[in-house]
C-alpha cells in the first residue's frame, strides 16, 4: 500500500539501466491515465498517456502498462538517463471528466 | 504563445497578510485549475473554473477564493495568510490532446509562497 509521511518513494538506477515506476489507482470508472514528470522548481509535464481500451502504450524511451483487473498502471524508462531524474506522478480521469485525481509520486534518482 | 503564466514566483507573507497569485493563460482553453504542492507530496486540487464566470471548489479550498471574469485570467486570493497556507501553488488549463484521446493538464511555473 502507500506509504505515509513526508518522503516520496524513491528509486534509484544507474545511467542506462531500466526504471520502473509504479503507480496503484483506486477509480474503476477511470478510463483515461496520463504519466506526468516533474523536474525540481517546475511545474509537472506530460510525458505520456493511455487509455482503457489499451493495456500497453510506447513512446520515445518510455512505455506505460494497464492492468485494469487489479488497477495498476506502470511507467517503464528505457536506458535512464541523469537528465531523468525527477519526480513522476501518475494521474487517473473518470470517464467525461476534467478532474484528475494524481498520485502521490515517485523520486527517480539517476546515478551517472 | 507564452502559454500559462504565474506571478510572482516567490513570495514572503506574514502571518494575515493577503495576496492574490495570478494566473494567465494564452491558450483560449476553458477548463483552469489551481493546485496546491506541499513538500514530498502530490498535488492537492484548491478550486477550478470551466469557463469564463463559473468557478467551483475542489479538495482544499478553504482559505482560498478565485474569479474568472475573463477566459485568460484566473487569480487565486489569500485573504488571512496561514503558515499551513505554506507551499508551492500550481495553474494548470486542460489541453485536449491530438486525436481526441483525451486532455491532459498543462501547468504553470508555480509560485512558491511562504507564511512566517
Amino acid at each position: 500500500g502507500e506509504s505515509v509521511g513526508l518522503h516520496l518513494p524513491t528509486l534509484s538506477v544507474q545511467e542506462g539501466d531500466n526504471s520502473i515506476i509504479n503507480c496503484a489507482y483506486s477509480n474503476s470508472a477511470s478510463d483515461y491515465f496520463i504519466w506526468y514528470k516533474q523536474e525540481s522548481g517546475k511545474g509537472p509535464q506530460f510525458i505520456i498517456d493511455i487509455r482503457s481500451n489499451m493495456d500497453k502504450r510506447q513512446g520515445q524511451r518510455v512505455t506505460v502498462l494497464l492492468n485494469k483487473t487489479v488497477k495498476h498502471l506502470s511507467l517503464q524508462i528505457a536506458a535512464t538517463q541523469p537528465g531523468d531524474s525527477a519526480v513522476y506522478f501518475c494521474a487517473e480521469n473518470p470517464r467525461g471528466s476534467y478532474i484528475p485525481t494524481f498520485g502521490r509520486g515517485t523520486s527517480l534518482i539517476v546515478h551517472p | 504563445n507564452a502559454g500559462v503564466t504565474q506571478t510572482p514566483k516567490f513570495r514572503i507573507l506574514k502571518i494575515g497578510q493577503s495576496m492574490t497569485l495570478q494566473c494567465t493563460q494564452d491558450m483560449n482553453h476553458n477548463y483552469m485549475y489551481w493546485y496546491r504542492q506541499d513538500p514530498g507530496m502530490g498535488l492537492k486540487l484548491i478550486y477550478y473554473s470551466v469557463g469564463a464566470g463559473i468557478t467551483d471548489k475542489g479538495e482544499v479550498p478553504n482559505g482560498y477564493n478565485v474569479s474568472r471574469s475573463t477566459t485568460e485570467d484566473f487569480p487565486l486570493r489569500l485573504e488571512l495568510a496561514a503558515p499551513s497556507q505554506t507551499s508551492v501553488y500550481f495553474c494548470a488549463l486542460a489541453r485536449i490532446l491530438p486525436s481526441g484521446r483525451g486532455n491532459e493538464q498543462f501547468f504553470g511555473p508555480g509560485t512558491r509562497l511562504t507564511v512566517l
